[in-house]
């Protein structure tokens, strides 16, 4: 089975404070997702990657940035962390072009509230 | 960011039932129907899913009805279980990039 790690279960931060959250897929994926999960408004695409290096805008970008240095592993980066950024955090991936359909394994997520 | 209207938001369905949660999108875009299912604490986890070239698709309890016209596509649980209980999303999907649903929570009581 696919596994999608995420660092973190629970994290709090301040305001202000710079926030990283680590994801790492094992099964050779070609794509990465991250998405934030708020009550009534479902999930929402903050940033997607579909190759090393490579990272595209989703629909929520601003305030986060990504890394993605290594196949496996997808960071989010929250530069100055804002209490509206209080929210949990999925990582997903998903095979990629060799696919013939695309099948997200998510992970198990990381809470984060920012004080 | 309308794109995708879940319906309803939450369903309290007795043991033995038919849930039934519905989905409407307006980008003809889309090529890949699938539903989600997320259970507490946990990432959602893929349940079934359908393409457009086809009207229903049925995995055991779980059938997907499809209406290209309509742009709308439904789950429907049959005899419904407690285990069943959940949150479940649409997520009607265009090159790589799926567009979730608000969610719904989904109740079976005995």
């Amino acid at each position: 089975d696919v596994k999608v790690t995420q660092s973190s279960r629970y994290l709090v931060k301040r305001t202000g404070e710079k926030v990283f959250l680590e994801c790492v897929q094992d099964m050779d994926h070609e794509n990465m997702f991250w998405y934030r999960q708020d009550p009534g408004l479902g999930l929402r695409l903050i940033y997607f990657s579909y190759d090393v290096k490579m990272k595209e805008k989703g629909d929520i970008p601003e305030g986060y940035s990504v890394s993605r240095e290594k196949k496996e592993r997808f960071s989010l980066i929250l530069e100055s962390a804002s209490t509206n950024q209080t929210s949990m955090y999925l990582c997903a991936s998903s095979l990629g072009v060799r696919a013939t359909n695309e099948k997200l394994f998510f992970g198990s997520g990381t809470q984060l509230s920012v004080l | 960011q309308q794109q995708v209207k879940q319906s309803p938001q939450s369903l309290i369905v007795q043991k033995g039932g038919i849930s039934i949660i519905n989905c409407a999108y307006e980008n003809t875009a889309f090529d890949y129907f699938p539903w989600y299912q997320q259970f507490p604490g946990k990432g959602p986890a893929l349940l079934i899913a359908i393409r457009p070239d086809v009207s229903e698709k049925k995995e055991g309890r779980f059938t997907i009805s499809f209406n290209k016209s309509a742009k709308q596509f439904s789950l429907h649980i049959m005899d419904s279980q407690p285990g069943d209980s959940a949150t479940y999303f649409c997520a009607p999907t265009r090159s790589r990039k799926l567009t979730f649903g608000t969610g719904t929570r989904l109740q079976v009581t005995l």
